[in-house]
């Protein structure tokens, strides 16, 4: 079966470095998305990205960070001066349509800030 | 608003007992999905209820979802030790596709 692919699985970074997350989504799919889990607490949307563009954003997606589709399978993450309350796992999501469709998830990467 | 709460928040049961929790949402929903995440682990899809659908079945699953309660529950029949795992629920608000809010978890431990 398809499956989301994520790189890292695991960072380390210190306090206000930039970090890029990638994600390989789902060949077919057309919708692509970012979430994170902080230890212990809800799974949250960050950003929803469709035709190279943020179709939607949580207050959570601030200016620190940015989403970009630098070619036609990958989908990236960047967090501009990371701070320790960025510590959490990173999910990547993919579906196929916008409606009804199913929102599949990658493995996720883990992110510390030290 | 707090969208898609699981209840209950543990369950223990042995092998072969069946498992059921239940979810509670706030808003009108385009669908609902049910994943499950082994601890530090990715999200696994279970099941995708759409709202004009009142039960799904996927192998030992069992979905329903109730709108005129705001309400789904997901079972579990013969549950395995490999079924121990958190379960979510996710809704997909009507005024926002593809924005999927996630409840707390049903933390479900199947012991052999």
């Amino acid at each position: 079966e398809p499956e989301v692919t994520q790189t890292p699985s695991h960072q380390v970074t210190q306090m206000g470095q930039e970090v890029i997350l990638r994600c390989v989504p789902i060949s077919n799919h057309l919708y692509f998305y970012w979430y994170r889990q902080i230890l212990g607490q809800k799974v949250e949307f960050l950003v929803s990205f469709y035709n190279n563009e943020i179709s939607e954003k949580s207050e959570i997606f601030d200016d620190q960070f940015s989403v970009e589709r630098p070619d036609g399978s990958n989908f990236t993450l960047k967090i501009r001066s990371t701070k320790l309350e960025d510590s959490a796992m990173y999910f990547c999501a993919s579906s196929r349509g916008r409606s009804g469709n199913t929102i599949y998830f990658g493995e996720g990467s883990w992110l510390t800030v030290v | 608003s707090q969208q898609g709460e699981e209840d209950p928040q543990a369950l223990s049961i042995q092998e072969g007992e069946n498992a059921t929790m239940n979810c509670s949402y706030k808003t009108s929903i385009n669908n609902l999905q049910w994943y499950r995440q082994n601890s530090g682990r990715g999200l696994v899809h279970l099941i995708l209820i759409r709202s004009n659908e009142r039960e799904k079945h996927s192998g030992r699953l069992r979905v329903t979802l109730d709108t005129s309660k705001k309400s789904s529950s997901l079972l579990i029949t013969a549950s395995r030790a490999a079924d121990t795992a958190s379960y979510f629920c996710a809704t997909d608000a009507t005024d926002s596709w593809g924005k999927l809010q996630f409840g707390a978890g049903t933390q479900v431990v199947v012991t052999p």
